[in-house]
């Protein structure tokens, strides 16, 4: 099994660039999400997802969009990047719910300039 | 204003010792809680976890206790290994969302 995995492993991006994060797991879990880690922050919930074809907002959805069309895969889409969204964003999956154990893909370290 | 609160971002111990990492919450819905590690450049792992109906869970050299009245909890490391040195979170939640906090940089001497 690959686990969670992420791509890219960087990015740079201008101001007001699209893009897209990928996230995409091998292990059939019904829960993923995506978080932002900035310093003294911890992670903090962008989106997650119960199951295919079900998205939800968590904590700072705002600048980003979701979709999940299949179990593995769960992409993060920055409309219009800000620098406001510098961040190294970690994606996780899980069996059943949060409160499970959530496996965290290696991180994408993204600067927007 | 954060739910999950993490007060000291380090924390030095000697090995063999006991390493204690408290972290305090805010949210009285939030009804299991969680403990991750992270190494640099890589994503957090899962430690340990405690529901509410519990004051206590054990997993080797891994405790976490829960005082729901104080609204607190922690996580004791006994012995505490060079090999712990990472940063560890807590994390809260409720429904489907979790919390986590700001994280505690834990360095564990030879």
């Amino acid at each position: 099994n690959a686990g969670v995995t992420q791509t890219p492993k960087f990015q740079v991006l201008k101001t007001g660039q699209s893009m897209t994060l990928q996230c995409a797991q091998d292990m059939n879990h019904e829960y993923m999400s995506w978080y932002r880690q900035d310093p003294g922050m911890g992670l903090r919930l962008i989106h997650y997802s119960v199951g295919a074809g079900i998205t939800d907002q968590g904590e700072v959805p705002n600048g980003y969009n979701v979709s999940r069309s299949t179990t593995e895969d769960f992409p993060l889409r920055l409309l219009s990047a800000a620098p406001s969204q510098t961040s190294v964003y970690f994606c996780a999956s899980t069996r059943g719910r949060a409160y499970n154990e959530q496996f965290f893909g290696p991180g994408t370290r993204l600067t927007v300039l | 204003d954060q739910q999950v609160k993490q007060n000291s971002p380090s924390l030095s111990v000697q090995e063999g010792r006991i390493s204690i990492l408290n972290c305090d919450y805010t949210n009285s819905m939030f009804d299991y809680f969680l403990w991750y590690k992270k190494y640099p450049a890589e994503g957090p792992t899962f430690l340990i976890s405690i529901s509410s109906i519990k004051d206590k869970n054990e997993d080797g050299r891994f405790t976490v206790f829960l005082n729901k009245s104080a609204k607190h909890l922690s996580l004791h490391i006994v012995p505490s290994q060079p090999g712990d040195s990472a940063v560890y979170f807590c994390a809260s939640g409720a429904g489907n969302m979790l919390t986590f906090g700001g994280g505690t940089r834990l360095m564990v001497k030879p």
